[in-house]
């Protein structure tokens, strides 16, 4: 079975251009997070999704980060416009919500921002 | 103070001894308890979870939880080299939403 596919895996960009991180969950999970982990700050949730709607963006830094979920399979990130201290690694997750904190993560997404 | 908090590490150990693994959490509310374990440079992967005080046993691993003192630990019996990654606390602050620590690296020494 295919897992949580992420891409692009490595993303390196100039301060001011649009970032775009795509993500196709688990065949079937209903749950759709987006995390960002740095060094300094670990882990961190931005936002996540219950059957293609959002339920809390209460991480999502500033107006710069945006997320949407169209359809089940299919989830964005988008950062505009990107700034150096966006450098981190992206990772989306799915579940099927059946254990509460059993996540699928993709491979992440590593940004750097010059 | 941090919701979740663990000590950075690294946490070395040989071959064959015990690694305990320890993290503290901040909302008395919190019923659900994850520890994922990350190998460097690749993405977390859940190995044990925990609802209830007391101990929960799996293979080499153990997790224990003291609700009272809010208090969350694992135990790794007969560390192998392959052990080495960086293990993170992770509570379930309620509808899904899980709230990580910044983990602890242990490593393994042959």
């Amino acid at each position: 079975d295919a897992g949580v596919i992420q891409s692009p895996r490595h993303e390196v960009t100039e301060m001011g251009q649009e970032v775009t991180l795509r993500c196709k969950p688990i065949s079937g999970h209903d749950y759709l997070f987006w995390y960002r982990q740095t060094m300094m700050r670990g882990l961190e949730l931005l936002i996540y999704f219950n059957n293609n709607v959002p339920i809390d963006d209460s991480g999502m830094p500033e107006d710069r980060f945006s997320a949407k979920m169209p359809n089940a399979s299919f989830s964005t990130l988008k950062i505009q416009p990107s700034e150096p201290r966006d450098s981190a690694v992206y990772f989306c997750a799915s579940s099927h919500g059946g254990l509460a904190g059993e996540l699928f993560f993709g491979e992440g997404s590593r940004l750097t921002v010059l | 103070q941090k919701e979740v908090e663990q000590n950075s590490g690294p946490l070395s150990v040989p071959e064959g001894a015990i690694a305990s693994l320890n993290c503290t959490y901040s909302d008395r509310g919190s019923q659900s308890f994850f520890w994922y374990r990350q190998y460097s440079g690749k993405s977390p992967e859940l190995i044990m979870f925990i609802y209830s005080n007391g101990d929960k046993e799996d293979g080499r691993f153990t997790a224990q939880l003291n609700k009272a003192s809010q208090y969350v630990s694992l135990l790794i019996r007969d560390s192998q080299p392959s052990d080495s990654a960086t293990y993170l606390c992770a509570v379930d602050t309620g509808f899904q939403k899980l709230v990580f620590g910044t983990g602890t690296r242990l490593l393994v020494s042959p």
